[in-house]
C-alpha cells in the first residue's frame, strides 16, 4: 500500500523563478493538503484540494497556486520565488468522507526547496 | 483563530526514563481533535497519538499517553521508557471538527527531543 509520495526530494532555484512540486496521495485518498514548513517552525497550511478544486486556503499570497488531477495527484506551483520561500513543503492526503472523524492526514517526506 | 503553543523548544531524557512534552491551545470551538506528530530527520510526519475533545478519557498508545485538560486547554504528551528511536521533533496539532469541510491542521512550533543513552 503506497503512502504519500512527493517529488522532487530537493530543489534549488533562484529568486524570481517558478517551481512546481508534485504529490501523489495515499492509495484510496481523494483529498490533498499542502503545508509549508520553514526551518525550525511548525508546518503552515497553504491550501487543500478536493474534486480538482481548491477547497480552503491559508494565509498565502496568490503566487502560490495548485492543481489536482482526476487521479487525485496534486501540484503546488510557486511563482516569482522569494528568499523567504525556502522551506520544506509537505503534502498530506486524506479521505474526505472521513473529514469529520478523527482520521489523521498522512504525510509525505516533503520537498526541500532552497532559493538562492 | 485557533493557536497552538509549545513552550519547550528542546527537551532531553535519559534512555528508559519518562518525559513529558507540553502543549496548550486556544480555540472557541467546543468540539475538535488534537494530535501529536513526530518528525524524525527523515522529515516525514508520523502520527503518534490522537485525542477527541468530547472524550474525557486520555488516549494511550503503548508507551505514549496524553494528559488532556479541556478546561485548561492543555494537551501534554508523556513518553514512558524512552528509546533512542524516540529522538525527533514533536509537534502538537489542532483540528476543528466543524467550520467547513476541511481537516486543516494547525501546528505548534515543535519540541526537539533528545534521548541520551
Amino acid at each position: 500500500d503506497a503512502g504519500v509520495t512527493q517529488s522532487p526530494t530537493h530543489l534549488i532555484k533562484t529568486r524570481g523563478q517558478q517551481v512546481t512540486l508534485r504529490c501523489s496521495p495515499k492509495s484510496g485518498h481523494d483529498t490533498v493538503s499542502w503545508y509549508q514548513q520553514a526551518l525550525g517552525q511548525g508546518p503552515q497550511f497553504i491550501f487543500q484540494y478536493y474534486e480538482e478544486e481548491e477547497r480552503q486556503r491559508g494565509n498565502f499570497p496568490d503566487r502560490f497556486s495548485g492543481h489536482q488531477y482526476p487521479n487525485y495527484s496534486s501540484e503546488l506551483n510557486v511563482n516569482a520565488l522569494l528568499l523567504g520561500d525556502s522551506a520544506l513543503y509537505l503534502c498530506a492526503s486524506s479521505l474526505t468522507r472521513q473529514v469529520l472523524s478523527n482520521q489523521p492526514q498522512h504525510f509525505g517526506d516533503g520537498t526541500r526547496l532552497s532559493i538562492l | 483563530a485557533q493557536t497552538v503553543t509549545q513552550s519547550q523548544p528542546e527537551m532531553s531524557v535519559q534512555e528508559a526514563e519518562t518525559v513529558t512534552l507540553s502543549c496548550t491551545y486556544d480555540t472557541s470551538e467546543s468540539d475538535y481533535y488534537l494530535f501529536w506528530y513526530k518528525q524524525p530527520p527523515s522529515r516525514q510526519m508520523i502520527l503518534v497519538i490522537r485525542q477527541e475533545a468530547y472524550k474525557q478519557q486520555n488516549a494511550t498508545e503503548n508507551r505514549f499517553s496524553v494528559n488532556f485538560q479541556k478546561a485548561a486547554k492543555s494537551f501534554s504528551l508523556k513518553i514512558s521508557d524512552s528509546q533512542l528511536g524516540d529522538a525527533a521533533m514533536y509537534f502538537c496539532a489542532f483540528r476543528g471538527r466543524y467550520g467547513g469541510a476541511t481537516n486543516k491542521l494547525i501546528f505548534g512550533t515543535g519540541t526537539l527531543l533528545a534521548v541520551q543513552p
